[in-house]
């Protein structure tokens, strides 16, 4: 139990166009999911926490308008990047967990690769 | 803010051989989690083993174990009889408030 997947594995996308991702939780309802973002030989960057039915929230140097999150129900988020530029080029990954708070373990997506030419 | 620091880019080990990796932290909690991640090439993060900070007893997971020194906020991972899938890079992670990663360190299998 316990999987999350995330749609699309890989995406290429021109300078200037948006891109949606998606993150869903299959067997099980997520209260809060995170979106982070991993350069190549890094480490994870916490990007934002969503909440399912409420605002999420942005860690600090993310742009809210550029990073859209919308938790919509207890088994899907999506991040959409918006009017995207080379830079945003990254790998991000999505995890869930079952319960409030972030003491519990979290279950993470297979990520998406996201090219912008 | 709660910090993770793995003083250790790379390691390697020998196929069979035993290796462990560091990790430290600093928090001002007093309830909180500790987490060991590995993200093979495929970038999938699986979880390895978990500490709960309030239990004293070492956590271990067949060839995984760790070694928790709440005082010395220290957390390191043992991997014993090493195979060739455990290379992957490694992650250590605290829970608190908010899941925070290291920097992690790249384990390398001699065959």
């Amino acid at each position: 139990g316990a999987v999350v997947s995330q749609h699309p594995s890989r995406v290429i996308c021109k300078s200037g166009t948006s891109v949606k991702i998606e993150c869903r939780s299959l067997d099980f309802q997520a209260t809060t999911m995170f979106w982070y973002r991993q350069f190549p030989k890094q480490s994870l960057m916490l990007m934002a926490t969503s909440n399912e039915g409420s605002k999420a929230t942005y860690e600090q140097g993310v742009e809210k308008d550029k990073f859209l999150i919308n938790h919509a129900s207890l088994t899907l988020s999506t991040l959409t990047v918006t009017s995207a530029h080379p830079e945003d080029s990254s790998f991000y990954i999505c995890s869930a967990i079952r319960g409030p708070g972030g003491t519990y373990e979290q279950y993470f997506g297979p990520g998406t690769r996201l090219t912008v030419t | 803010a709660q910090t993770v620091t793995q003083s250790q880019p790379e390691m390697s080990v020998q196929e069979a051989e035993t290796v462990t990796l560091s990790c430290t932290y600093d928090t001002s909690e007093s309830d909180y989690y500790l987490f060991w991640y590995k993200q093979p090439p495929s970038r999938q993060m699986i979880l390895v083993i978990r500490q709960e900070a309030y239990k004293q007893q070492n956590a271990t997971e067949n060839r995984f174990s760790v070694n928790f020194q709440k005082a010395a906020k220290s957390f390191s991972l043992k991997i014993s009889d090493s195979q060739l899938g455990d290379a992957a890079m490694y992650f250590c992670a605290y829970s608190g408030s908010r899941l925070t990663f290291g920097e992690g360190t790249q384990l390398t299998v001699n065959p």
